[in-house]
């Protein structure tokens, strides 16, 4: 049964618009959430993370907002560029474990 | 130099076959993973290591095995080879200590074809 869920695959956006990437968990142990931005022939590299204490943690272009009662986290990108099409993995992980559990992942292309 | 080096990059193996994924760090983080991607699964925690000699197994750990053979080489085989174990593999090396990110650092994966 997978803790951490993205239930779309795809995600297709314009040049300049928001993107939203949304994603769902089940154990409510988790201390952390992270989303991991994959280019094609690459590893995933971090992008930004929050904690469980908080319900909102911005980045430049990039804020990740956790909505703990829904068990819920979305990413948006503000405003998307062509550079960020990639595929997107939300991640969680119990501070004491310290293993990441990913979500299925999200592909998004920015048309230009 | 990678952070984290895997090889090889690609192999196409047939059924039946041993073969082995090398993981080495110049990170000097204690911890290592292996994950295996699958489209629509993301990635699946195979085995960890959280020091040398210490060895756990992840959620799908049955038909692979592994051997930390120093802090900065974590290797992956696969005893018997089968179809479904073609995926993408991906080393992954952290920090003993959390920070913002976890100090996750990953390879450039293995893509590895079982015919």
């Amino acid at each position: 049964d997978q803790q951490v869920k993205q239930n779309s695959p795809s995600l297709s956006v314009q040049e300049g618009r928001i993107s939203i990437l949304n994603c769902d968990y089940t154990n409510s142990m988790f201390d952390y959430f992270l989303w991991y931005k994959k280019y094609p022939a690459e590893g995933p590299t971090f992008l930004i993370s929050i904690s469980s204490i908080k319900d909102k943690n911005e980045d430049g272009r990039f804020t990740v907002f956790l909505n703990k009662s829904a068990k819920h986290l979305s990413l948006h990108i503000v405003p998307s560029q062509p550079g960020d099409s990639a595929v997107y993995f939300c991640a969680a992980i119990k501070a004491a474990g310290n293993k990441l559990t990913f979500g299925g992942g999200t592909r998004v292309l920015v048309k230009p | 130099d990678a952070d984290v080096t895997q090889t090889p990059r690609n192999r196409i193996t047939k059924t039946g076959k041993r073969i082995m994924l090398e993981c080495s760090q110049t990170k000097g983080h204690d911890r290592m993973y292996w994950y295996r991607q699958d489209p629509g699964l993301g990635l699946r925690l195979i085995y960890y290591s959280f020091d040398v000699k210490d060895i756990n197994k992840g959620e799908i750990s049955d038909g692979y095995s592994v051997s930390r053979q120093a802090q900065a080489k974590f290797s992956l085989s696969l005893e018997s080879a089968i179809p479904n174990q073609t995926a993408l593999y991906f080393c992954a090396t952290s920090a003993t200590t959390g920070n913002k990110d976890y100090g996750y650092t990953f390879g450039s994966g293995t893509r590895l074809t079982v015919v």
